[in-house]
């Protein structure tokens, strides 16, 4: 079945500096990959996501770009704030009559001002 | 933030106890989910339901016991868990079980003792 490994486990970073997150899947057949954010106590909430037809899909501060050839994925923050501090989880799965979303471990990121 | 919601939010049960868990989409969705997470592990998928009908069971133990009465309402019925089952219950609703966009509530933070 599809392995979803997601790097670094943490991340702290400055305001206004840059934040990348990694994710590599195993599994050549999936198609979506989105990403949730899951700031403390709450529960995840989708940010972005890109189909495999798509190399890169920007919104504001935001982007992600995808490798389908090399199976990695990732997300972009630029510019970032104390407000973006949380968990971000990678996701894939492929459209097989259901969808069977399988999750990186997450990252912790923390914006310090 | 209302479209999935979860009751209840903490819950506290002994091993010989039996409790249910309640979710509830206002979205439309005909697809619902179960997933645990637990400290330092992926969000894990339990079950999916697709109008109405259980399409995945991930080998969760039988102590764990899932109902869709209908494409709004599920539940999560527990019943002699263990203490390593304490963790946060989420469930998520998607538009229908080919749709790639899932929607969480929540949660349920779980603690067994």
């Amino acid at each position: 079945g599809e392995n979803v490994e997601q790097h670094p486990s943490t991340l702290s970073v400055q305001e206004g500096d840059s934040a990348v997150i990694k994710c590599t899947y195993s599994d050549s057949a999936s198609n979506y990959f989105p990403w949730y954010k899951q700031e403390l106590g709450k529960r995840p909430q989708l940010i972005i996501d890109i189909r495999s037809n798509v190399g890169e899909k920007k919104d504001q501060r935001i982007a992600v770009t995808l490798n389908k050839t090399a199976k990695h994925f990732s997300l972009h923050i630029t510019e970032t704030q104390p407000e973006d501090s949380a968990v971000y989880f990678c996701a894939a799965s492929k459209h097989t009559g259901f969808q069977k979303l399988v999750f990186g471990t997450g990252t912790r990121l923390l914006v310090s001002p | 933030e209302t479209g999935v919601t979860q009751t209840p939010r903490h819950l506290v049960m002994g091993m010989t106890n039996k409790k249910s868990l309640k979710c509830e989409q206002h979205l439309g969705h005909n697809a619902m989910y179960w997933y645990k997470q637990s400290a330092k592990k992926p969000l894990e998928l339990m079950f999916v339901y697709s109008l109405e009908e259980r399409v995945e069971n991930n080998s969760v133990p039988s102590r764990f016991s899932p109902e869709c009465p209908n494409s709004s309402h599920l539940f999560l019925h527990l019943h002699t868990l263990q203490p390593e089952d304490s963790a946060l219950y989420l469930c998520a609703s998607s538009q229908d079980r080919g749709s790639n966009t899932q929607y969480f509530g929540p949660g349920t933070r779980l603690t067994v003792l």
